[in-house]
């Protein structure tokens, strides 16, 4: 099992909803990346964190979705509203700083109807 | 920028056969370079890595050497067996940069 948690493990909604998407990365890593799965694609980056700072999200679509990680420690994903071409896997990464091996979570399907 | 680009599959083969799925990159500067693997509804588990010129990464038999000269990081496995039946991302990482993803090769091994 994954040491990273994720949690729904699936999310099913109407377009135009608001979705969430939670991750408890490994205890004293400092470094968490949310990446978007999109089937029979490799994991592409959404957002990158140092601690509670964002270091890159040039690839979050920020006119929908939004990402915090206020205490450093878990994170939060949101979209809103949800498009159908939202409709993918959500990774969560942790690693214990930016130069260590990541470690991912086992993932949040979401499927936008 | 960077990219990966990995061998189409789905690769079907037999169990004991021999293994090799393809991955040439494109990086500035001098990339680490990994291997992931997925299993059905799960997520990405490290495989193995290797982090400059002529470093060979190993981990469960497999193997993949990190080839500068032909920019290459193929993964090769001697005998596969069914448990192997997975999809498999070759990846690379420059300093303190997310990881770039190759589209992933579904391997498939028929007992």
């Amino acid at each position: 099992e994954a040491e990273v948690a994720q949690s729904p493990r699936y999310k099913i909604t109407e377009k135009s909803q608001a979705v969430a998407f939670w991750c408890d990365p490994i205890s004293g890593h400092a470094t968490l990346y949310w990446y978007r799965q999109i089937l029979g694609q490799g994991p592409e980056l959404l957002v990158q964190f140092q601690d509670e700072s964002v270091v890159d999200d040039s690839q979050l679509p920020k006119d929908r979705f939004s990402a915090e990680r206020l205490k450093g420690v878990d994170s939060t994903l949101k979209i809103q509203p949800a498009e159908l071409g939202d409709s993918a896997m959500y990774l969560c990464a942790s690693s214990l700083n930016s130069r260590k091996p990541q470690h991912f979570g086992d993932g949040t399907r979401l499927s936008i109807l | 920028g960077d990219s990966v680009t990995q061998m189409e599959g789905p690769v079907t083969l037999s169990e004991e056969a021999f293994l090799t799925i393809n991955c040439t990159y494109t990086a500035t500067g001098y990339p680490s370079l990994f291997w992931y693997v997925q299993y059905p509804g799960e997520g990405l588990q490290l495989l193995l890595k290797a982090t400059k010129a002529d470093d060979k990464g190993s981990n469960k038999g497999f193997e993949a050497t990190y080839r500068k000269e032909t920019t290459s990081f193929h993964l090769e496995k001697g005998s596969v067996q069914v448990s192997d039946s997975a999809v498999y991302f070759c990846a690379l990482g420059t300093g303190r940069r997310a990881l770039t993803f190759g589209s992933g090769t579904r391997l498939q091994v028929q007992p």
